[in-house]
């Protein structure tokens, strides 16, 4: 089992529907969770972060967080044909006794395509 | 804003072949890591520093060794290449943690690696 593991997809919404992302996490004691946008062949663009259990907005974005049930998810309202792309969600685990240098682990990503 | 400045940004090398990969931070963030990511699979962490000393180590081959220098710069060596090398190598930097929170990552354009 992937210590970050992020719903199957790939997932497919109309234009200006709601695109709905998940992610879980094995480490209950990690603190910083990131979403990712990356195109193909390109670099992983930080969308999101998230540190604290609710919601967090950006425009169209919204970060859900919640740290009991290990899970945190990506919320894309009003979804446009050029957010087609790999979202990875990202998660600074505890690491081993306690200790975290920072390092991400990545779930494998899920491709969303938005068709007009 | 600056970014990550990443160089080269393609390189094609034969097997058993040397290269260099450099990574040049945004400015007054104090930490870089360096991802490898394969056709289809999410990035995969290899070496961190903070403060010109290295921080983490994930699965990196031993002949890949690197190194960040005194202005925060970041070298990625890898000798002996082999044909499971090719691969996009990111670099990221970040602003440092404060009370064990580590906050985002910025990744740079990535420097996409042929070995023939």
């Amino acid at each position: 089992q992937k210590e970050v593991e992020q719903n199957s997809g790939p997932l497919s919404v109309p234009e200006g529907a709601i695109a709905s992302l998940n992610c879980t996490y094995s480490d209950r004691g990690s603190q910083s969770f990131f979403w990712y946008r990356q195109y193909s062949g390109k670099s992983p663009e930080l969308i999101m972060s998230i540190y604290s259990n609710g919601d967090k907005e950006d425009g169209r974005f919204t970060a859900q967080l919640n740290k009991a049930s290990q899970y945190v998810s990506l919320l894309i309202r009003d979804s446009q044909p050029s957010d087609s792309a790999t979202y990875l969600c990202a998660v600074i685990l505890r690491g081993t006794g306690g200790t975290s240098y920072g390092k991400l682990t990545f779930g494998q990503g899920t491709i969303l395509t938005v068709h007009p | 804003a600056a970014g990550v400045i990443q160089s080269p940004r393609h390189l094609i090398k034969e097997k058993r072949e040397t290269a260099t990969l450099k990574c040049y931070p945004i400015p007054r963030h104090d930490t870089v890591y360096w991802y490898q990511q394969g056709p289809g699979q999410d990035p995969q962490f290899l070496i961190s520093f903070y403060e010109k000393m290295q921080s983490d180590k994930g699965s990196i081959p031993d002949r890949f060794s690197a190194q960040q220098f005194s202005d925060y710069h970041s070298e990625l060596n890898m000798s002996s290449l082999e044909l499971g090398d090719s691969a996009l190598y990111f670099c990221a930097s970040s602003s440092p943690s404060l009370a064990g929170v580590y906050y985002e990552q910025y990744f740079g354009p990535g420097t996409r690696l042929t070995v023939t």
